[in-house]
């Protein structure tokens, strides 16, 4: 089973913030969070990942809570480029589990 | 220019006629993985390996074998394929150690067992 929930769908307005959350409340000390994504059915591409400060990168920021059960990825304008898949995954040791995903649409 | 690289990209076959989709990297990557994806189930490990003959099962190893005598090769072989074999295959390679290291995915194999 997943170490991680995300909402199945979301949408978010093309120019606006699209804000993604994951929960990972089962996340031990030494976990990373990562996050990738799917466009159509091509390879999952790296976007960011952290252990427990926010981290920002071109691409995009995550937001990870104080207590390290949650976060959030945040594309900071949305294009239409950025509808897909987007995973969190909590590496558990050498074994890596993808959950479904949240397929992110951006409305123009 | 770095990458992971599969062959074939597409392929149908027959059930019971043995196959291997072969796994390329260039980046010295010790971390080496297969996962397929199927419609409404995400992508699910199949094999991973830590470094040259060093291989252990994912979450769904049933029907498949792997092999890691060379750093950058990962061949996933289908001894005796049946059609719930159907889908979307990704290899994936990464550093190891200390700290995190990121995932390169390779371009996709999309199988078709008949």
């Amino acid at each position: 089973d997943a170490k991680t929930t995300q909402p199945p769908s979301m949408d978010c307005a093309e120019g606006r913030a699209a804000n993604l959350p994951c929960n990972h409340s089962t996340i031990s000390g030494n976990e990373y969070v990562y996050w990738y994504r799917q466009i159509h059915s091509q390879g999952p591409q790296y976007i960011i990942h952290g252990l427990k400060n926010n981290e920002t990168n071109e691409m995009a920021s995550l937001i990870i809570t104080e207590d390290r059960k949650s976060s959030t990825l945040i594309l900071p304008h949305a294009t239409l480029r950025d509808t897909a898949v987007y995973y969190c995954i909590v590496r558990e040791g050498d074994k890596i589990i993808f959950g479904k995903g949240t397929r992110l649409h951006i409305l123009p | 220019e770095a990458q992971v690289t599969q062959n074939p990209r597409y392929l149908i076959t027959v059930t019971g006629k043995k196959l291997t989709v072969t796994c390329s990297q260039n980046m010295n990557h010790e971390y080496m993985s297969w996962y397929r994806q199927d419609p409404g189930l995400g992508l699910r490990q199949i094999y991973y390996s830590m470094n040259v003959e060093a291989t252990d099962k994912g979450d769904v190893p049933e029907g498949y074998k792997v092999s890691r005598k060379e750093k950058r090769n990962f061949p996933l072989i289908l001894e005796s394929p049946s059609p719930n074999q159907t889908s979307l295959y990704f290899c994936a390679s990464s550093f190891l150690g200390i700290g995190s290291y990121e995932q390169y995915f390779g371009p996709g194999t999309r199988l078709t067992v008949t």
